[in-house]
């Protein structure tokens, strides 16, 4: 079955600095990648997702990439805020299955 | 707003005692999923389903049992609750294939002692 590797565990950064999350996973028939945010105490939510036929996708200050050939995709966040603060987690599927598998998670600390 | 209810937020239960977490979704999902929660592992899928009366193993069945007997609901059963099970659980619904999105319920935070 897929696994989905998550690194770094834990990224600390300045507010204003970009922060990089990166993913690896193995099922080539995986064709979403989602990354969900929880916040302390909160339920996990969408932040963005992409598709296996987009090699990137932005929002506002967030952006995904995808690279199908390697089994890589990273989370990018620029100009980091504290309310950015919060576990990120990456998840590989096949969306005809709806089945998503995730990351370990990654708690992003960001300092004023 | 989709909205993923579990019964409980915090539970304590002992050593030996069947445990039932329910979950409720109220936007016609038909795929509806319990995961665990545990630091440094993300999460883990121990359960789903894609229809009333249709159950599918995740990574990490072992322990637990599921019901989906109704559309809305989904219920993850510890047959005999373990300490090994002390964990935070998360239920989540997802609508039909053209959909893609996860919604969370607030989680249940399960203590075995």
């Amino acid at each position: 079955g897929e696994n989905v590797e998550q690194h770094p565990s834990t990224l600390s950064v300045q507010e204003g600095d970009s922060a990089v999350i990166k993913c690896t996973y193995s099922d080539s028939a995986s064709n979403y990648f989602p990354w969900y945010k929880q916040e302390l105490g909160k339920r996990p939510q969408l932040i963005i997702d992409i598709r296996s036929n987009v090699g990137e996708k932005k929002d506002q200050r967030i952006a995904v990439t995808l690279n199908k050939t390697a089994k890589h995709f990273s989370l990018h966040i620029t100009e980091t805020q504290p309310e950015d603060s919060a576990v990120y987690f990456c998840a590989a599927s096949i969306m005809r299955f709806q089945k998503l598998v995730f990351g370990t998670g990654t708690r992003l600390l960001v300092s004023p | 707003d989709v909205k993923v209810t579990q019964s409980s937020r915090y539970l304590v239960k002992r050593t030996g005692e069947k445990v039932f977490l329910e979950c409720v979704q109220d936007m016609d999902h038909e795929n509806m999923f319990w995961y665990r929660q545990d630091p440094g592992l993300g999460l883990r899928l121990i359960y789903f389903s894609y229809d009333v009366k249709m159950k599918e193993k995740g990574d990490i069945p072992e322990g637990y049992s599921v019901s989906r007997e109704k559309k809305e609901r989904f219920s993850l059963i510890l047959e005999s609750a373990s300490t090994n099970q002390t964990s935070m659980y998360l239920c989540a619904s997802i609508g039909g294939t053209e959909n893609t999105e996860a919604f969370f319920g607030q989680g249940t935070r399960l203590t075995v002692v």
